[in-house]
């Protein structure tokens, strides 16, 4: 039951380039999207969020963009620096779901390389 | 930087043994999660936790499972005969609830179970 989806387990780019991290998704009653970064032996760290009601979201070097007719969010990163290498979860959830906290649903991760 | 704390970092338990898992959330945060990742696997929702009871709850989270706010501080998850299915990176999360707000759900860095 795959609700998020992140097809590319692996990304290399080149340090200054863009990332492009692709996440695909079934499930229509999700409205709050988020992406998370991950290094080993540690906790998923808060990247970026997006609600439904936008297409677009920017924090610095990190944008995350939102098409809700495809089901389809991506996060750009740019330009890519040697820290960004990290595994990037994309997630998602209920923002609304009559008062109860929803948990996320996480994709199974794109381990992005960032070479020198 | 306030941030979720998870201790022990590595618990190894014999089946069938009663293990606790803790996590001090972020001070002002009021709703927390427990969430699992068995090892080459997706993160997976297992409980959400808000005003001393549980308000979401996976399919993962059976009998087995229990959690609680035994003071102001912590967040337990309790497995009370452990399987070897039950050896996972046990994530503990919290975010803080504002009304018609996205918020964001924080991580610790987790506990590695471990089940022999």
């Amino acid at each position: 039951d795959q609700q998020v989806k992140q097809n590319s387990p692996s990304l290399s780019v080149q340090e200054g380039r863009i990332s492009i991290l692709n996440c695909d998704y079934t499930n229509s009653m999700f409205d709050y999207f988020l992406w998370y970064k991950k290094y080993p032996a540690e906790g998923p760290t808060f990247l970026i969020s997006i609600s439904s009601i936008k297409d677009k979201n920017e924090d610095g070097r990190f944008t995350v963009f939102l098409n809700k007719s495809a089901k389809h969010l991506s996060l750009h990163i740019v330009p890519s620096q040697p820290g960004d290498s990290a595994v990037y979860f994309c997630a998602a959830s209920r923002m609304y779901s009559g008062g109860g906290a929803d948990g996320l649903t996480f994709g199974k991760g794109t381990h992005l390389i960032i070479q020198p | 930087e306030p941030e979720v704390t998870q201790t022990p970092s590595h618990q190894v338990t014999q089946m069938g043994q009663e293990v606790i898992l803790r996590c001090v959330p972020i001070s002002n945060h009021l709703y927390f999660y427990w969430y699992r990742q068995i090892l080459g696997q997706k993160v997976e929702f297992l409980v959400s936790f808000y005003n001393n009871e549980i308000s979401e709850k996976s399919e993962i989270f059976d009998d087995q499972f229990s959690v609680e706010r035994p003071d102001g501080s912590n967040f337990t998850l309790k497995i009370r005969s452990t399987k070897l299915e039950d050896s996972a990176m046990y994530f503990c999360a919290s975010s803080r609830a504002l009304s018609g707000s996205n918020q964001p759900q924080h991580f610790g860095d987790g506990t590695r179970l471990s089940i022999l």
